[in-house]
């Protein structure tokens, strides 16, 4: 049980154009997703938390313009990387707490590779 | 804000060695968790310590949190290729409620065949 799947696992993409990614809780409701990035040897920089049927809160320094996010259901969030650059190229990903079982227990997904040309 | 360091930030070993990670704490850690990663893919959780003093065994896995709570080691013995990964200590922000999760800059592990 528990599993978060990521849609895609690979993107490439011309820079100006935007790409969407999905996480989805596969056997579970997520009250919450939040949303990673990973730059090569280095660790998860948080981005923002989801909130099903409401905006998004956004860590400092990370653009809400930019970076959309959409949690519509307590199985799908989306992330919409709009107008895509080359430093936009990272490894991104989700994670889900459930809204039963162990309080904040995050699952991860898979993660998305990013990668902006 | 906290910060969390571990180190060493890379370890590179023959296999059947021993190897201690460690993760130090600016403050009190909430509910310290140990996470392994994959290259490509997702972390996993390993485990979850919230008693200081605490000691959780995983197979050849050695999790001591810290008796202040402000620090926590990863010990592997006769670590395996199959070890090789990312290792990265977690907390939550703050109050445990938000479930967001601070996470130090990880310790690059490579054990040799």
């Amino acid at each position: 049980g528990a599993v978060v799947s990521q849609h895609p696992s690979r993107v490439i993409c011309k820079s100006g154009t935007s790409v969407k990614i999905e996480c989805r809780s596969l056997d579970f409701q997520a009250t919450t997703m939040f949303w990673y990035r990973q730059f090569p040897k280095q660790s998860l920089m948080l981005m923002a938390t989801s909130n099903e049927g409401s905006k998004a809160t956004y860590e400092q320094g990370v653009e809400k313009d930019k970076f959309l996010i959409n949690h519509a259901s307590l199985t799908l969030s989306t992330l919409t990387v709009t107008s895509a650059h080359p430093e936009d190229s990272s490894f991104y990903i989700c994670s889900a707490t459930s809204t039963s079982g162990r309080v904040n227990e995050q699952f991860f997904g898979p993660g998305t590779r990013l990668t902006v040309l | 804000t906290q910060l969390l360091e571990q180190s060493p930030q890379f370890l590179s070993i023959q296999e059947g060695e021993n190897l201690t990670v460690y993760c130090n704490s600016s403050s009190v850690f909430s509910s310290l968790q140990w996470y392994r990663q994959e290259p490509g893919e997702g972390p996993v959780l390993l485990v979850t310590v919230v008693t200081g003093g605490e000691v959780k065994k995983l197979k050849r896995l050695t999790f001591q949190f810290g008796d202040a709570r402000k620090d926590s080691s990863l010990h592997i013995t006769a670590a395996q290729p199959g070890d090789t990964g990312l290792y990265l200590c977690a907390d939550h922000h703050g109050s445990s409620n938000t479930g967001k999760l601070i996470f130090g800059q990880g310790t690059t592990l490579q054990v040799k065949p």
